[in-house]
C-alpha cells in the first residue's frame, strides 16, 4: 500500500529565509505527487505536481519540488518566505488509474519575522 | 471559475445526533470525493464518485456513514448517529477527467464538525 511520511511535524522558519519541507514516499510503481497548502479555516490549495518528466517541478507562490527516485523523496523547496507562507504543508501519492490521494500528517509551518 | 462550494461551513451537534453535509463541485467536474481530516492528521479518502456512481468506498464507515450523488452533480454526505470521533473537517473535492493519469483535484474550504 502507498504511503506518505512527513517527518518534521512543526518548522520555524524566519522570514526571508530558506525553507526545505521533508517528503518521503513508499509506492511500488512510479507515483505521482502533490503537495498541497492550507491556510487555517481553509480548505486545500495545489501547490505543485509531479507526474513524469523533469524531475525538478515549480509550482505557485514561488515553491518548486524535486523528485529525487533513489532517495524516494520529494522535498518542497522556496528560496525566500515570506509572512503569508504560515500554513500547513501536505505532500500526497496517488496511483495512476483511480486518483486516490494518499496524505501525510503534514507539516506546519511558521514565520517569525 | 467558481470553486468547490461546501455547506453548512461549522456544525456542532452531540452524540447519536444525525448530520448531512452538502457538497457542489465545480462545474463539469465527473469525479467528486469526500475526505475526512482529523485534526493533526492528513485528510483521508471516505468515498469517490464517478458521475452518480461508486468508485470506492472501501474507507467510509458504512453503519453510520452514508452518501449520495444523484443525478452525478450534487452530492451529500450523511452521519447517523454522531460519535464523538467523527469530530473532524469534511472535505469534498472534484476532478475534471475520470481517475487516470494524474488529474489535478480541487478541494472546498471543508465542513467543521464538532460532536459533544
Amino acid at each position: 500500500a502507498q504511503s506518505v511520511t512527513q517527518p518534521d511535524i512543526h518548522i520555524t522558519v524566519s522570514e526571508g529565509a530558506s525553507l526545505e519541507l521533508r517528503c518521503n514516499y513508499s509506492y511500488g510503481a512510479t507515483p505521482y505527487l502533490f503537495w498541497y497548502v492550507q491556510s487555517p479555516g481553509q480548505g486545500l490549495q495545489l501547490l505543485l505536481k509531479y507526474f513524469s518528466g523533469d524531475t525538478l517541478v515549480q509550482g505557485i507562490k514561488g515553491f518548486e519540488a524535486e523528485f529525487k527516485r533513489s532517495q524516494s523523496s520529494f522535498n518542497l523547496r522556496k528560496p525566500s518566505v515570506h509572512w503569508s507562507d504560515a500554513a500547513e504543508y501536505f505532500c500526497a501519492v496517488s496511483n495512476f488509474g483511480n486518483e486516490k490521494l494518499t496524505f501525510g500528517t503534514g507539516t506546519r509551518l511558521t514565520i517569525i519575522p | 471559475e467558481a470553486g468547490v462550494a461546501q455547506s453548512p461551513r461549522y456544525k456542532i451537534i452531540e452524540k447519536r445526533q444525525s448530520v448531512a453535509f452538502w457538497c457542489n463541485p465545480i462545474s463539469g467536474h465527473a469525479t467528486l470525493y469526500w475526505y475526512q481530516q482529523i485534526l493533526g492528521q492528513g485528510p483521508k479518502l471516505l468515498i469517490q464518485f464517478q458521475n452518480n456512481g461508486v468508485v470506492d468506498d472501501s474507507q467510509l464507515p458504512k453503519d453510520r456513514f452514508s452518501a449520495e450523488r444523484l443525478k452525478g452533480v450534487d452530492s451529500t454526505l450523511k452521519i447517523q448517529p454522531a460519535k464523538l470521533e467523527d469530530s473532524a473537517v469534511y472535505l469534498c473535492a472534484s476532478s475534471f477527467r475520470p481517475p487516470g493519469a494524474g488529474n489535478t483535484i480541487y478541494f472546498g474550504e471543508g465542513s467543521w464538525l464538532t460532536v459533544v
